[in-house]
């Protein structure tokens, strides 16, 4: 069975620019959600995708954006960075029908904005 | 609003003690699980432990048990005979009625031999 597996792992960008992240969900799961874990902090939800649906969004503006492909991999895109978007970025990938609220994480794109 | 607080920044525990994290959360729903997951260094979450709010007893899973009290929402964990691989953050999470999960802001655990 593969994990959920992310790239790139590190990342620098400079205020402005555009960055794509991306996310390999484990076999079995047709569902994606993103967080945002700033320094310090436990992760924020940003959203979820389901059947390449947004299925619920946290308070992020809508700079940050995100696509599912059918075979369910995920990209997290982030426009005009600012210096406030310098965090872990996780994908976590769940079964949905099981409705546990069990998530399965990767081990994350850590984003540096200059 | 639907909230998880951790607060214990740090904690410490010697090898083959007993250290028990502390977690409150609030909610109005009555479907709902509670997690604790562990992130070590290498920054992949993994999940420790679950609870489901309808299940009276405590969850237990080998040296890691929760101390599950739905009426003063408190979900503490508590972890026998640590070990060193134990040394992480652990976080506090809650799934209301949907697999987005809310985090507490973590508590990093240190064991020491």
């Amino acid at each position: 069975e593969t994990g959920v597996t992310q790239s790139p792992t590190h990342l620098i960008k400079t205020r402005g620019q555009q960055v794509t992240l991306r996310c390999s969900s484990q076999s079995g799961h047709n569902t994606v959600s993103w967080y945002q874990q700033a320094l310090g902090q436990g992760p924020q939800f940003i959203f979820q995708y389901y059947r390449e649906e947004e299925n619920g969004r946290g308070n992020f503006p809508p700079r940050f954006s995100g696509l599912q492909f059918p075979n369910y991999s995920s990209e997290l895109n982030v426009n005009a960075l600012e210096l406030d978007d310098s965090a872990l970025y996780l994908c976590a990938s769940s079964p949905l029908a099981t409705n546990t609220g069990e998530l399965f994480f990767g081990e994350g794109s850590r984003l540096t904005v200059l | 609003a639907q909230t998880v607080t951790q607060s214990q920044p740090e904690m410490s525990v010697q090898e083959a003690e007993t250290v028990t994290l502390s977690c409150t959360y609030d909610t109005s729903e009555n479907n709902y699980y509670l997690f604790w997951y562990k992130q070590p260094p290498s920054r992949q979450m993994i999940l420790v432990i679950r609870q489901e709010a309808y299940k009276q007893q405590n969850a237990t899973e080998n040296r890691f048990s929760v101390n599950f009290q739905k009426a003063a929402k408190s979900f503490s964990l508590k972890i026998s005979d640590s070990q060193l691989g134990d040394t992480a953050m652990y976080f506090c999470a809650g799934s209301y009625n949907t697999d987005k999960l809310i985090f507490g802001t973590g508590t990093r655990l240190q064991v020491f031999p």
